[in-house]
């Protein structure tokens, strides 16, 4: 069971807007540790999508953002593209763990 | 371009040893913490460990304290992992990691850029 708390799946039409959420607690989230967000496709490397809660590294597009409110953060993508279907991660640090967490990740399906 | 070419893993018997190596270019590599972060098969990455610049502080999850030990080489661009004790459950992915930090502090980190991954197998 993952510190942090994210939705085992998510879908949408092309064209449509999806938000991944990722809920945390008062020992990292909650604590004002920054949340970042990853784009996995099982086999090969993760990809950094958001860092700090809401900067997008170069090159990725600006459909994706990230926002972070008290204990839980969120990821949007909009115009959902067919290439956008695979599984994404949270990110933080816990206080109490005194270590890096993941969220359990969520499979984007793009009906 | 930045690069972190991983080698080593394979399978090996519960309570055996095997080491990851990570080769590091395109970048400073003294100046940047690294990682490892793994994924089962079947379930979510878990950060596994991290060491700062110069290899004085070192961190791991508890599942890996006392068996696991991440080391650095500056002056070859290499981070290892050496794994011994290995477990069923330690089977995985394993990914190194550069680790950007900021606000002076390990706590603000987040992982730009990636290996290719190597499989550890734990079995008999």
């Amino acid at each position: 069971q993952s510190v942090l708390t994210q939705p085992p799946s998510v879908s949408g039409a092309p064209g449509q807007r999806v938000t991944i959420s990722c809920t945390g607690s008062s020992s990292n989230i909650g604590a004002g540790y920054d949340v970042h967000w990853y784009q996995h496709l099982p086999g090969t490397a993760p990809k950094l999508l958001i860092y700090g809660n809401s900067n997008r590294p170069s090159g990725v597009p600006d459909r994706f953002s990230g926002s972070k409110s008290g204990t839980s953060a969120s990821l949007a993508i909009t115009g959902l593209q067919a290439e956008d279907e695979t599984d994404y991660y949270c990110q933080s640090y816990d206080s109490s763990l005194s270590g890096w967490v993941f969220g359990g990740g969520t499979k984007l399906t793009v009906l | 371009e930045v690069q972190l070419v991983q080698s080593g893993g394979g399978l090996v018997q519960p309570g055996g040893s095997l080491r990851l190596s990570c080769a590091a270019s395109g970048f400073t590599f003294s100046s940047y913490w690294m990682s490892w972060v793994r994924q089962a098969p079947g379930k979510g990455l878990e950060w596994v460990a991290n060491i700062e610049q110069d290899g004085s502080e070192k961190y791991y999850v508890d599942s890996v304290k006392g068996r696991f030990t991440i080391s650095r080489d500056n002056a070859k661009h290499s981070l290892s992992l050496q794994m011994n004790s290995l477990r069923a459950e330690d089977t995985a992915v394993y990914y190194c990691a550069r680790s950007s930090c900021y606000y002076g502090s390990g706590s603000y980190c987040y992982f730009d850029y990636w290996g290719q991954g190597t499989l550890v197998t734990v079995s008999s």
